[in-house]
């Protein structure tokens, strides 16, 4: 199966420092897209970004920033200078139908 | 448009008892996604539909899911004879054709709980 891991299951990080959650995905798609989603304690999944596969460039939106790169199948994702407000599960997907990641439950303390 | 729009939120039945849950999604998107998600885990694909076609299905999913989007607009759900492992979330998402250029918006889900 063509997977995706999140290989950390829990983050814990006190406010305001920066921290990085990790993506590594299986595929034998030459063109893919990757996704990454927040679940806040609320449960409904929000959308955060997409990747397509043939762009390879960073992207940063505010304090979120993503990091794909293809050599390694990998699509890093880093909140700088988190708040309490960032503490979610946070899920990467790929493909089409969306294979997801188990997931990284983040836990920002004050 | 208010969003995806799940019901019931919640849903206890017994072991043996046939289930159905609706799901409204954003009137202009025409793809319709349903998920399951079980605790610690990410979400799982069911099956999809464009408008009222049902394109694929999971081969995890067992014969006793049944989907439906007869009209194109709202979809339902439905699972005859629930086992405890049917117990989870189930998540339905919309998007518009072009859906990869944005992401799927999703409900906020309907918990089954088989005892």
């Amino acid at each position: 199966a063509q997977k995706v891991t999140q290989a950390q299951t829990e983050i814990s990080v006190v406010e305001k420092e920066d921290v990085t959650l990790d993506c590594v995905y299986e595929t034998r798609d030459t063109t893919y897209y990757l996704f990454w989603y927040k679940q806040p304690p609320s449960g409904e999944l929000v959308f955060l970004i997409r990747r397509n596969s043939f762009d390879e460039q960073n992207e940063i939106s505010g304090r979120y920033s993503w990091n794909f790169q293809k050599s390694t199948s990998s699509f890093n994702f880093t909140i700088t200078a988190s708040q309490v407000v960032d503490s979610a599960v946070y899920f990467c997907a790929r493909g089409y139908q969306l294979i997801w990641g188990a997931g990284t439950k983040l836990i920002i303390k004050p | 448009d208010t969003g995806v729009s799940q019901d019931p939120r919640h849903k206890i039945t017994k072991r043996g008892q046939n289930v159905t849950f609706r799901c409204d999604p954003i009137s202009e998107h025409n793809r319709l996604y349903w998920y399951r998600q079980t605790l610690g885990q990410g979400p799982e694909f069911l099956t999809y539909f464009q408008n009222e076609a049902q394109l694929e299905k999971s081969r995890l999913l067992s014969d006793r899911f049944s989907a439906e989007r007869p009209k194109g607009s709202f979809s339902t759900l439905e699972i005859q004879r629930t086992e405890q492992g049917d117990s989870a979330m189930y998540l339905c998402a919309s998007s518009p054709e072009a859906a990869l250029n944005y992401g799927y918006t999703f409900g906020s889900g309907t918990r089954l709980t088989v005892v």
